[in-house]
């Protein structure tokens, strides 16, 4: 069975300070790895995806994500973030086959300071 | 404009009292699935749909219902609701592929007294 573990509920930033959340999949096969977001009050949007190819992958709004397959991660980054990327953010995987299923992490809460 | 739309928003209902959550989709998509959030546990599946008249059990399908007799549609029902499935729900649909994006729904935020 796939999970995804995000390492940090809540991180809390200033203004234009770079920020990392963590997440590590287990999984023994291949997969397929999202970053989606949600705003308050909304549903989720897709932020990022990796299918294969590239470790460094990059997203909607200058975020981007690196693939580790040795230490099954897949941290979402940005270099400088804004009041309005306060969101909870999900990390969440898709191991293939017929099924279509996303086990999606618990979520980190993203709250950007002035 | 690509959507998924969910109706209501918000629902507060008593124990036992029948609902139906409706979910509709404009983009063809053969796969849709329903999921819960809840604080400290993220999303999880309750059911999916390949297709039309083919859904499979979720993670947590426990006291709800689905159907799809329609390419665009897929309502979830829960036929005596108690307080434990208080939570906000999700209509998600994506094309047939595991690396493909799931478009979600704004979400029915559910509340059983």
């Amino acid at each position: 069975a796939q999970s995804v573990t995000q390492l940090d509920s809540q991180v809390p930033v200033f203004e234009e300070a770079p920020v990392e959340l963590r997440c590590n999949y287990s999984s023994s096969v291949s997969v397929y790895l999202f970053w989606y977001v949600q705003y308050p009050n909304q549903g989720l949007q897709l932020l990022l995806k990796y299918l294969s190819g590239s470790t460094l992958v990059k997203g909607i709004n200058g975020f981007e994500a690196e693939f580790n397959k040795s230490q099954t991660s897949f941290h979402l980054r940005k270099p400088s973030v804004h009041i309005s990327d306060t969101a909870e953010y999900f990390c969440a995987v898709n191991k293939g086959g017929s099924n279509y299923k996303l086990t999606f992490g618990k979520g980190t809460l993203l709250t950007v300071n002035p | 404009e690509a959507q998924v739309t969910q109706n209501p928003r918000y629902l507060i209902t008593v124990t036992g009292k029948k609902l139906t959550v409706t979910c509709s989709q404009n983009m063809n998509h053969e796969y849709m699935s329903w999921y819960r959030q809840d604080p400290g546990l993220g999303l999880r599946q309750i059911y999916y749909s390949m297709n039309v008249e083919v859904t499979d059990k979720g993670d947590v399908p426990e006291g709800y219902k689905v159907s799809r007799k329609e390419k665009r549609n897929f309502p979830l029902i829960l036929e005596s609701p108690s307080p434990n499935q208080t939570s906000l729900y999700f209509c998600a649909s994506h094309n047939s592929g595991p690396n493909t994006e799931a478009f979600f729904g704004q979400g029915t935020r559910l509340t059983v007294v």
